[in-house]
């Protein structure tokens, strides 16, 4: 079954340092989306991509994310400088037409 | 302002019983509905869905039920089975080429063997 792959699964690093996550979607799909959840609290959107055109960033705090995903394949979110509040699981989650989001494991961060 | 709510943070059930996890939503613009578990450490995976043009949907041992006048939806799993224990969200989706899912805040099932 086709998975969606992120990497690393886990991320320690400390405040005021850059981080970044990488998404290799399903192949063929062209819809990517990345959700963050913190514990206790469902997914949330944080930036949605249509092949390499991002579709919706109203969610995504840009003075320290940003995410791109060149050629409309894989995908980064990057932030820089990390905070405390930002400690969650980054989960990629794709789609390729009706409703079927697959998501991947997530990575877990950890801000210290 | 939580569109999606999942007012029990947990449930605990006997192996054998019924599992009934609910979820309310606000918005009646969202036209489809989905249930997702998610076990620690791994993304969540697709469980079953509704459309908003049908009030039941069943596979297998889980059954989704949809109530569109008191916006409400419900997923019933039975029997509940130790491998159930996990965490259930509920999630919500306008129609349109987004498709962004809106989740709850996710209810942890625990199944008692």
């Amino acid at each position: 079954e086709a998975e969606v792959a992120q990497s690393p699964r886990y991320k320690i690093t400390e405040k005021s340092q850059a981080v970044a996550f990488w998404c290799d979607p399903i192949s063929g799909h062209a819809t990517l989306y990345w959700y963050r959840q913190i514990l206790g609290q469902g997914p949330e959107l944080l930036v949605q991509f249509q092949d390499e055109s991002v579709v919706d960033d109203s969610q995504l705090p840009k003075d320290r994310f940003s995410a791109e995903r060149l050629k409309g394949v894989d995908s980064t979110l990057k932030i820089q400088p990390a905070e405390l509040g930002d400690s969650a699981m980054y989960l990629c989650a794709t789609r390729a037409s009706g409703y079927g989001y697959t998501f991947g494991s997530g990575t877990r961060l950890t801000v210290v | 302002d939580q569109q999606v709510k999942q007012n029990s943070p947990s449930l605990s059930v006997q192996e054998g019983r019924i599992s009934i996890l609910n979820c309310d939503y606000t918005n009646s613009m969202f036209d489809y509905f989905l249930w997702y578990k998610k076990y620690p450490a791994e993304g969540p995976t697709f469980l079953i869905s509704i459309s908003s043009i049908k009030d039941k949907n069943e596979d297998g041992r889980f059954t989704v039920f949809l109530n569109k006048s008191a916006k409400h939806l419900s997923l019933h799993i039975v029997p509940s089975q130790p491998g159930d224990s996990a965490v259930y969200f509920c999630a919500a989706s306008l129609s349109g080429s987004a498709r962004q899912l809106t989740f709850g805040s996710g209810t942890q099932l625990t199944v008692l063997p």
